[in-house]
C-alpha cells in the first residue's frame, strides 16, 4: 500500500491561530480524505479532498473552518483556523485508490490548543 | 445516515485464546463495504481485514476472520490464538456504495478496547 506522511506529527498551538497540516503520500491516490479524532473517541470524517476541484464536507464542518487544498494526485493540506481548546484532536488523512479499495491512513497530526 | 455500533467498550483476552469483537451497522444499501481497523497506542490506523456485501463468504486474514451476517446486519471480528501484539483499539467502520459527488468516505463505530492478558 502507498506511504502517506503527515506533518506536523504534532503541535501545540495558541488559541485564535490557523495550522496547516500536510499529507504527503508517495503514488497518486485517486481520492484523499481528512478525519478528526476527539479524545478517547472515534474517527470522523471531516471531507473528501478532490483533485481539482472543491473538497466535499460532511455535516458539521464548514469551509471556512477546516479549508482543503488538493492540487495534485499526491498530495493534499488541511488548515484548521481560528483554533479553540474544542480543535485539540489528531487529525488523520487517508487514502484510496477507488471506491472498492480500502483506505489507508497517515500516522495523524495530535494537535493541542491552549 | 449510516451508523455503526460496538457495543463492547472494552475486552479483556488471554494470551494464545480467541476472543470475537462485536459490531452492527444499519443501512438501507445492499451493496457496502465492511471494515475493521486496528489501532495501538502509536495512534496509526491499520486495516485488519474488509468484507464486500455482496460476497457471502467470510473474509479470513491469517489469525482474523470475519462473521458476516447480512440479514442481521452484523459483522464481528473473531481473532485467534491472540498475541501481545494484538492489544489496541479496534474499529468496525462502513463504506456504502459510491453516490458521486465526491463524498466516499467511511463510518466508525466508538471502538473496543482490546487488553491481551499474559
Amino acid at each position: 500500500s502507498a506511504v502517506i506522511s503527515q506533518k506536523p506529527s504534532r503541535d501545540i498551538c495558541q488559541r485564535g491561530t490557523s495550522l496547516t497540516i500536510q499529507c504527503q503520500v508517495d503514488s497518486q491516490v485517486t481520492m484523499m480524505f481528512w478525519y478528526r479524532q476527539q479524545p478517547g473517541q472515534s474517527l470522523t470524517l471531516i471531507a473528501t479532498a478532490n483533485q481539482g476541484s472543491e473538497a466535499t464536507y460532511e455535516s458539521g464542518f464548514v469551509i471556512d473552518k477546516f479549508p482543503i487544498s488538493r492540487p495534485n494526485l499526491t498530495f493534499s493540506t488541511l488548515t484548521v483556523s481560528n483554533m479553540s481548546p474544542e480543535d485539540s484532536s489528531i487529525y488523520l488523512c487517508s487514502v484510496g485508490q477507488g471506491h472498492n479499495q480500502p483506505q489507508h491512513f497517515g500516522d495523524g497530526t495530535r494537535l493541542s490548543i491552549l | 445516515a449510516q451508523t455503526v455500533t460496538q457495543s463492547q467498550p472494552e475486552m479483556s483476552v488471554q494470551e494464545a485464546e480467541t476472543v470475537t469483537l462485536s459490531c452492527t451497522y444499519d443501512t438501507s444499501e445492499s451493496d457496502y463495504y465492511l471494515f475493521w481497523y486496528k489501532q495501538p497506542p502509536s495512534r496509526q490506523m491499520i486495516l485488519v481485514i474488509r468484507q464486500e456485501a455482496y460476497k457471502q463468504q467470510n473474509a479470513t486474514e491469517n489469525r482474523f476472520s470475519v462473521n458476516f451476517q447480512k440479514a442481521a446486519k452484523s459483522f464481528s471480528l473473531k481473532i485467534s490464538d491472540s498475541q501481545l501484539g494484538d492489544a489496541a483499539m479496534y474499529f468496525c467502520a462502513y463504506r456504502g456504495p459510491y453516490s458521486g459527488g465526491g463524498a466516499d468516505g467511511l463510518t466508525f463505530g466508538k471502538g473496543t478496547h482490546l487488553i491481551i492478558q499474559p
